[in-house]
């Protein structure tokens, strides 16, 4: 099956500590992105990536960090200097010449 | 102001009810615009998407965008319980090249109840 495969679902983490989260497509899409939503909001946009080795900074990327060494793959790094972690992750991705995003089944991330 | 408003609702509706739901945004330069579903701890469904102004139908749902006013609506013909869920309005402009990446700019979503 296509899709966008987001892990782990849940995840617990201590104040001060980095986290990676994962995500791999294999819609053979160009483009990937990461948003995050907190309760009660839309989502807001942290990196996206157009292609493989690129990405740029969306509205939120501060305390964040990406990369994109693959066209499969865009992990998302939370670092210890982003204020308020806690949230649900959402990655996404879309074809290269069109604009409909695609999201994954999103990550909980719950900083304690 | 944000770029993008919507009501968060929450909207709760008889089983059969017509709903519509709106958005408004502020940026001339939007020309993409979705709808997508998000059933709770779960990533959003696009559900409809249209370019520039003008109606798309889709079995029990409506999407109408009005480009002179700056809003947009989805409408959903004989709601149904299943459709309990946020919907939430995305749009995103078109870069130099005439493409756009799914750089997308969200409203804040409204909470959809259908009672049966």
């Amino acid at each position: 099956d296509g899709g966008i495969t987001q892990s782990p679902k849940y995840l617990f983490r201590k104040e001060g500590q980095n986290v990676t989260l994962s995500c791999e497509q294999n819609l053979n899409h160009d483009a990937m992105y990461w948003y995050r939503q907190d309760p009660g909001q839309g989502l807001r946009l942290i990196y996206y990536s157009q292609i493989v080795n690129d990405f740029q900074k969306g509205d939120i990327a501060e305390g964040y960090s990406v990369s994109r060494e693959k066209k499969e793959s865009f992990p998302l790094t939370v670092t210890s200097a982003q204020k308020n972690p806690t949230a649900f992750y959402l990655c996404a991705s879309s074809a290269g010449r069109a604009t409909e995003a695609f999201f994954g089944q999103g990550t909980r991330l719950t900083v304690v | 102001q944000k770029e993008v408003e919507q009501d968060p609702g929450p909207l709760s509706v008889p089983e059969g009810a017509i709903v519509s739901l709106n958005c408004t945004y502020s940026n001339s330069a939007f020309q993409y615009f979705m709808w997508y579903r998000q059933y709770s701890r779960k990533g959003p469904e696009l559900l409809m998407y249209t370019y520039s102004s003008g109606n798309k139908e889709d079995g029990r749902f409506t999407a109408q965008v009005d480009k002179s006013s700056k809003y947009i609506s989805l409408f959903i013909r004989d709601s149904q319980p299943s459709d309990s869920a946020t919907y939430l309005c995305a749009m995103s402009a078109v870069d130099a090249g005439g493409t756009s990446y799914g750089k997308l700019t969200f409203g804040q979503g409204t909470i959809l109840t259908v009672h049966p």
